[in-house]
């Protein structure tokens, strides 16, 4: 079955500093990968996704991410950070052939410091 | 234009009460899925229909249903509510039933309260 790893549950980052969320993904054919953001009460908000070609993809509000495949990987970076980017965000797969569902990490709380 | 709209935002049940709740897909997309949001369980798949036919579902027991209209409007239904169906669930739609290529949008969520 697949399965996504997101092994930081918290994270602190200063405001400017550089971002970096990891998410891990286990399964054996391509996968479709994506990034949501999910502000408190609110839903989630697709930041970026891979589903083929060019493995650097970006995204809104100044986040990319690389898709590594010897590493089954799909980490999120964010060059400088700002307080507004403190949400939860959720890394998820999907892939055809297996329901066409995604299957979530269980997600990195974005603290920021001014 | 308009994205995926869910009703109603937040409403409470009692226990042994059962609920509904509606979605609305962004135009032009006839799949919608629904997942359940819990601080224990995280994000969980509940079931998808495409062309008002259940194509998927997850592991979730079957006072959880849906149904779809042709329309592509979808509604869940949970009978017999349990203190541990309080979650926050969410609509999604996508263009196709494929997931290559159908990027999966989300709705604001339904806050489900049971007392």
């Amino acid at each position: 079955a697949q399965s996504v790893t997101q092994p930081d549950i918290h994270i602190t980052v200063s405001e400017g500093a550089s971002l970096e969320l990891r998410c891990n993904y286990s399964y054996g054919a391509t996968p479709y990968l994506f990034w949501y953001v999910q502000s408190p009460g609110q839903g989630l908000q697709l930041l970026l996704k891979y589903f083929s070609g060019d493995t650097l993809v970006q995204g809104i509000k100044g986040f990319e991410a690389e898709f590594k495949r010897s590493q089954s990987s799909f980490n999120l970076r964010k060059p400088s950070v700002h307080w507004s980017d403190a949400a939860e965000y959720f890394c998820a797969v999907a892939f055809t052939g297996g329901g066409n569902k995604l299957t979530f990490g269980t997600g990195t709380q974005l603290k920021v410091e001014l | 234009k308009a994205g995926v709209t869910q009703t109603p935002r937040y409403l409470i049940k009692t226990r042994g009460q059962q609920v509904t709740l509606s979605c609305s897909p962004i135009s032009g997309h006839r799949s919608v899925s629904w997942y359940q949001q819990t601080p224990g369980q995280g994000l969980q798949f509940l079931f998808e229909y495409f062309s008002e036919t259940q194509r998927n579902k997850g592991n979730f027991p079957g006072r959880f249903s849906g149904r779809q209209f042709s329309n592509s409007r979808s509604e869940m239904n949970v009978s017999t509510l349990e203190l541990g169906d309080s979650a926050l669930y969410l609509c999604a739609s996508r263009r196709g039933i494929e997931a290559s290529g159908n990027t999966i949008y989300f709705g604001e969520g339904s806050w489900l309260t049971v007392v």
